[in-house]
């Protein structure tokens, strides 16, 4: 089955410690996304990716490193450095990055992460 | 700046009809999404506009005015399942989706 799989679904780091959030898809999208969904609120983009190796902030990149050495795969690193790091993470993809028509994304099953 | 605006909550009874609607005031426009989200999951892909008009699919329909910023979703036949949050979305001229804040659906038999 093609998807987008994000584990762990549940992960807890004590304050102060970096934790790497992975994010892996077999549909062969090119561009893929990492939102954060706080209570009450939407979401809010963090980094995304058009193509390999090259990736730009959203808009809240403060406090967290991505990379995309592979098309499959866009890990999203939460540093000591986010103040605020307990949330539920998204990942998504989608097929055009840019262009006419329906640019839907596709989401995985989410990681909430929280910080003791 | 870039603004995405629905209610926060609705409630409806089950088997009757609930719209819920989204205004938008985004940097250029490429379409508009709506996404159904239950609690602590994934949203999922419910609609697609870019034209005026109406599209149905459905239980579903979905409605946009580009010239009003306006779009709104429409629930029929309602189910207790559909209690989710309801996610606007309107992809702006960088093809970068923005996000409204999600509208609870509360549904009572």
């Amino acid at each position: 089955d093609g998807g987008i799989t994000q584990s762990p679904k549940y992960l807890f780091r004590k304050e102060g410690q970096n934790v790497t959030l992975s994010c892996e898809q077999n549909l062969n999208h090119d561009a893929m996304y990492w939102y954060r969904q706080d209570p009450g609120q939407g979401l809010r983009l963090i980094y995304y990716s058009q193509i390999v190796n090259d990736f730009q902030k959203g808009d809240i990149a403060e406090g967290y490193s991505v990379s995309r050495e592979k098309k499959e795969s866009f890990p999203l690193t939460v540093t000591s450095a986010q103040k605020n790091p307990t949330a539920f993470y998204l990942c998504a993809s989608s097929i055009l990055s840019g262009g006419s028509g329906n640019n839907e994304q596709f989401f995985g099953p989410g990681t909430r992460l929280t910080v003791l | 700046g870039q603004n995405i605006d629905q209610p926060t909550e609705m409630t409806a009874t089950e088997g009757a009809i609930v719209q819920i609607n989204c205004t938008y005031q985004t940097s250029g426009f490429n379409g508009l999404f709506w996404y159904q989200q239950h609690a602590a999951e994934a949203p999922t892909f419910l609609s697609y506009n870019v034209l005026d008009g109406l599209e149905e699919k459905g239980r579903f329909s979905s409605f946009l005015s580009r010239s009003k910023g306006y779009s709104y979703l429409l629930l029929k036949e309602l189910q207790m399942k559909d209690s989710a949050s309801y996610l606007c979305a309107s992809l702006d001229s960088n093809y970068q989706l923005i996000w409204g804040a999600g509208t609870k659906l509360i549904i009572k038999p």
